[in-house]
């Protein structure tokens, strides 16, 4: 059973501060994927993987950056939080499948982030 | 670039009617669509996913269908329960491995 879990469920910081929300995957996916989920604009991708070390901005990077410097382990920094970053983060995973059935993402329960 | 729309955004309906929810995306160059339950709070998990080369895909009461032509996927849900009261999430994947482009979601309420 795959299983991606997330550090935090309920977060709460001072705007300003450094935030970091870790990821990890137990099922070796090469694909690690950060989104944010906000009222009203759904789901929006930030930030993802496809393997070590490799990272690529999605749709809203300004304000966040990534580290994945092991395959299972993927992190979304927030350099200065600021308010317009309260909102849910989910994390997914999958794998690189070049051939056979496709498979889904997989994600982790979603942390809630408030930033006051 | 791709964009889903799902339809409606909330419904209410009594315990065991049979329900339809709508999906359209623009760009119909997609690796597979995607439908995702979340209930309030949590995480998402995955109901169907139909490969771009399929019609529908079936799992118990649920049964999905894509047309891909017309830029459109139904979530056919057969004799509704309470338990199915969740957000339900339209997603298209463009290519393989690549970020999914999800729907806002449609909010089903079913009383008992």
């Amino acid at each position: 059973d795959v299983k991606v879990t997330q550090s935090s469920r309920y977060l709460v910081k001072r705007t300003g501060e450094k935030v970091f929300l870790e990821c990890v995957q137990d099922m070796d996916h090469e694909n690690m994927f950060w989104y944010r989920q906000d009222p009203g604009l759904g789901l929006r991708l930030i930030y993802f993987s496809y393997d070590v070390k490799m990272k690529e901005k999605g749709d809203i990077p300004e304000g966040y950056s990534v580290s994945r410097e092991k395959k299972e382990r993927f992190s979304l920094i927030l350099e200065s939080a600021s308010t317009n970053q309260t909102s849910m983060y989910l994390c997914a995973s999958s794998l690189n499948l070049l051939q056979g059935p496709q498979e889904t993402q997989y994600f982790g329960p979603g942390t809630r982030l408030l930033v006051l | 670039k791709q964009e889903v729309t799902q339809i409606p955004a909330a419904l209410s309906v009594p315990e065991g009617e049979n329900l339809v929810l709508n999906c359209s995306f623009t760009d119909s160059a997609i690796y597979n669509l995607q439908w995702f339950r979340q209930d309030p709070g949590k995480g998402l998990t995955s109901l169907l996913l139909i490969q771009s080369s399929q019609r529908e895909q079936t799992s118990g009461r649920l049964n999905a269908s894509l047309d891909k032509s017309s830029g459109r996927s139904t979530l056919y849900i057969a004799a509704s329960q309470p338990g199915d009261s969740a957000t339900y999430l339209c997603a298209v994947e463009g290519q393989a491995g690549t970020a999914l482009i999800f729907g806002k979601g449609t909010t089903l309420s079913v009383s008992s």
